[in-house]
């Protein structure tokens, strides 16, 4: 079955703008988390969606948010973008609710750069 | 959050030899896995192992829930497992380590 799906995979974006990333979860899945990855700051949890609802956070500002729609499919949207949100940002889906002996799978993430 | 400790940082090897990469978390979990980081920026998932020892291949990790740690093993290592390895302990998300740079040379 086809795996989880991050359009785009690159992107160049200008200070001030706002972006929005996509994610397809495997067919099935129903929990979409993101995560972002810096050199400085490594991989942190930004927030995780079940069934449409956000489920849990990550210690991020507010121009971060995202939202999952009815076939799972997630977006996460960055507004007045600054030069230090240059990252990669991931997309992992699981099976069912995390803990019920299913791991996450990730996508091959969308690299943003800000200038 | 679970705080994740691994070593070494960076581990230099040669084709065909064998090495073992070690996680400490610091709050006991019902869930783990290890990822390999591939040049491209993708986490591959290589094993979901919350405890006991599971082996896929050349790779093999074992997680001792009670005692905070997990070990991976690569055996007879080869240039396509360079990268960076990530152990993941997870209550309601992942929680990552900086991670263990591995260079193979051939």
């Amino acid at each position: 079955k086809a795996g989880v799906t991050q359009t785009p995979r690159y992107l160049i974006k200008t200070r001030g703008q706002q972006v929005t990333l996509s994610c397809s979860p495997i067919s099935g899945h129903r929990s979409v988390s993101w995560y972002q990855q810096t050199p400085g700051q490594g991989l942190q949890f930004l927030f995780e969606y079940f069934s449409e609802t956000q489920r849990n956070k990550g210690n991020f500002p507010g121009r971060f948010s995202g939202r999952q729609f009815s076939n799972s499919r997630s977006e996460m949207n960055v507004s007045t973008l600054e030069l230090g949100d240059s990252a990669l940002y991931l997309c992992a889906s699981s099976a069912v609710t995390p803990g019920q002996g299913h791991g996450y799978t990730f996508g091959s993430g969308t690299r943003l750069t800000v200038v | 959050g679970i705080q994740v400790e691994q070593s070494p940082p960076d581990l230099i090897l040669q084709e065909g030899a064998n090495s073992t990469l070690r996680c400490n978390f610091s709050d006991s979990v019902n869930n783990l896995q290890w990822f390999h980081q591939n040049p491209w920026g993708q986490l591959i998932n290589l094993f979901y192992i919350p405890s006991g020892t599971k082996q896929n291949g050349r790779l093999s990790a074992t997680t001792v829930a009670t005692e905070r740690y997990s070990l991976l093993y690569i055996s007879s290592s080869q240039t396509t497992d360079s990268g960076v390895y990530f152990c993941a302990p997870w209550g309601y998300k992942l929680s990552f380590g900086a991670g263990t740079t591995v260079t193979v040379r051939a």
